[in-house]
């Protein structure tokens, strides 16, 4: 498919376990977004990539919370020792180089913490 | 602090008739605005956008009103069909010094048009 496409589609996992989630991003987009959005709220913003730069992690809650990719491509979200509280969907988005602003968004990762 | 609010939770339209949804912001730094719409167990799918540059964009059923001085903005669906039944996400940015255009999102508004 040309969308971004996200794995699994739904978690549930133990309190205190470590979780991963993973985005393919649309092809050829540089940037590269994660957002969460707990229940009745707007998203949040977590952590932003492009390209080679440095990540922009200002939105990371705690140092749980954790973010990889490799080059442009995949990304890995990484929650360590699970909290009820991180309960969400997890949502990822890519988007052109130069059309930072328009955002494509995977259908998310929805994560039940027990 | 909730820098974007959409303070309607929920709107119901007949169909034919206009859907306004309202926004506010608070964060005078934000210049670019976005409208997506959401349908359950899907990601947002980008509906319309608007620079703080202008006061409208138009396109097709969908018209964004910007009012920087109110820090307002609107978003017009007119006529209304029931296949725009959803949740719209208001979405501001700015650009930030790391690069990033990290958007901050309200609660979002669940629209039901009714046949």
């Amino acid at each position: 498919g040309a969308g971004v496409s996200q794995s699994p589609s739904n978690k549930v996992t133990e309190k205190g376990k470590d979780v991963e989630l993973r985005c393919d991003p649309i092809s050829g987009h540089t940037a590269l977004y994660w957002y969460r959005q707990r229940l009745g709220q707007g998203l949040e913003f977590l952590i932003y990539f492009q390209g080679n730069s440095a990540p922009d992690k200002s939105g990371l809650p705690s140092d749980r919370f954790s973010a990889e990719r490799t080059g442009e491509s995949v990304s890995t979200l990484t929650i360590q020792r699970t909290q009820q509280e991180d309960s969400a969907v997890y949502l990822c988005a890519s988007s052109p180089a130069f059309a930072d602003n328009e955002q494509f968004f995977g259908p998310g990762t929805r994560l039940t913490v027990l | 602090d909730q820098q974007v609010k959409q303070n309607s939770p929920s709107l119901s339209v007949q169909e034919g008739r206009i859907s306004i949804l309202n926004c506010d912001y608070t964060n005078s730094m934000f210049d670019y605005f976005l409208w997506y719409k959401k349908y359950p167990a899907e990601g947002p799918t980008f509906l319309i956008s608007i620079s703080s540059i202008k006061d409208k964009n138009e396109d097709g059923r969908f018209t964004v009103f910007l009012n920087k001085s109110a820090k307002h903005l609107s978003l017009h669906i007119v006529p209304s069909q029931p296949g725009d039944s959803a949740v719209y996400f208001c979405a501001a940015s700015a650009h930030s010094g790391a690069g990033s255009y990290q958007l901050t999102f309200g609660k979002g508004t669940k629209l039901s048009v009714i046949p």
